[in-house]
């Protein structure tokens, strides 16, 4: 199975502040690469697909990089609402994910 | 849009089986490619199984290979998934979720159905 490692595994933030996520995988995945949303009680939500591609509706201050084994998912001015926990997932293979990354204010 | 409803909170006993459902509408089951997610109290999201429209098969993830069967009923445009030998460690909310084309980027999520083990 492709491991993927994502961090930091909690974070905390001021509203407006630039937010930056991590994952890293345990080998080369092309962009096969999603970023999902979770809020506490829900189901996980998909933000971003193709490791840069924003999903239809998702706000514009949500985004996502990178190729290959690094990717980053950047949120450029923290809002009240984006308060989750959010998870990478790859599918070059059989779909695994992140570990999760909790987002909390600051 | 793609609207998935499960079926309602279980608890079952060590050793039983559990059959969970999921109910599509706004499309028909054989247009989408229904895949199991589960995720245990506090933990990550875990991929159990789907189904992968390039070779027209279900492939299961190999932690739950004999353990789990997802099946599907075009009829009613109602997808299962039964996990059977229950421990106490599948105790957990499972997710059905529809994987957009022959991706397994998942776009549409039902709402979850927890399943608790315990004697």
């Amino acid at each position: 199975d492709i491991q993927m490692t994502q961090s930091p595994s909690s974070l905390s933030a001021s509203v407006g502040d630039r937010v930056t996520i991590t994952c890293q995988a345990s080998q080369d995945i092309s962009n096969y690469l999603n970023w999902y949303q979770q809020k506490p009680g829900k189901a996980p939500k998909l933000l971003i697909y193709d490791a840069s591609n924003l999903e239809t509706g998702v706000p514009s201050r949500f985004s996502g990089s990178g190729s290959g084994t690094d990717f980053t998912f950047t949120i450029s001015s923290l809002q009240p609402e984006d308060i989750a926990t959010y998870y990478c997932q790859q599918y070059d293979n059989l779909p695994t994910f992140g570990q999760g990354t909790r987002l909390e204010i600051k | 849009q793609v609207q998935l409803v499960q079926s309602g909170a279980e608890v079952k006993k060590p050793g039983a089986s559990v059959k969970v459902s999921c109910k599509v509408s706004g499309y028909t089951l054989t247009e989408l490619s229904m895949h199991w997610v589960r995720q245990a109290p506090g933990k990550g999201l875990e991929w159990m199984g789907g189904f992968d429209p390039e070779d027209g098969e279900t492939i299961y993830a190999q932690k739950f290979q004999g353990r789990v069967t997802m099946t599907e009923d075009t009829s009613t445009d109602t997808a299962y998934m039964e996990l059977s030998s229950l421990r106490s460690e599948d105790t957990a909310v499972y997710y059905c979720a529809t994987a957009r084309g022959s991706s397994r980027t998942f776009d549409y999520w039902g709402q979850g159905t927890l399943v608790t083990v315990s004697s």
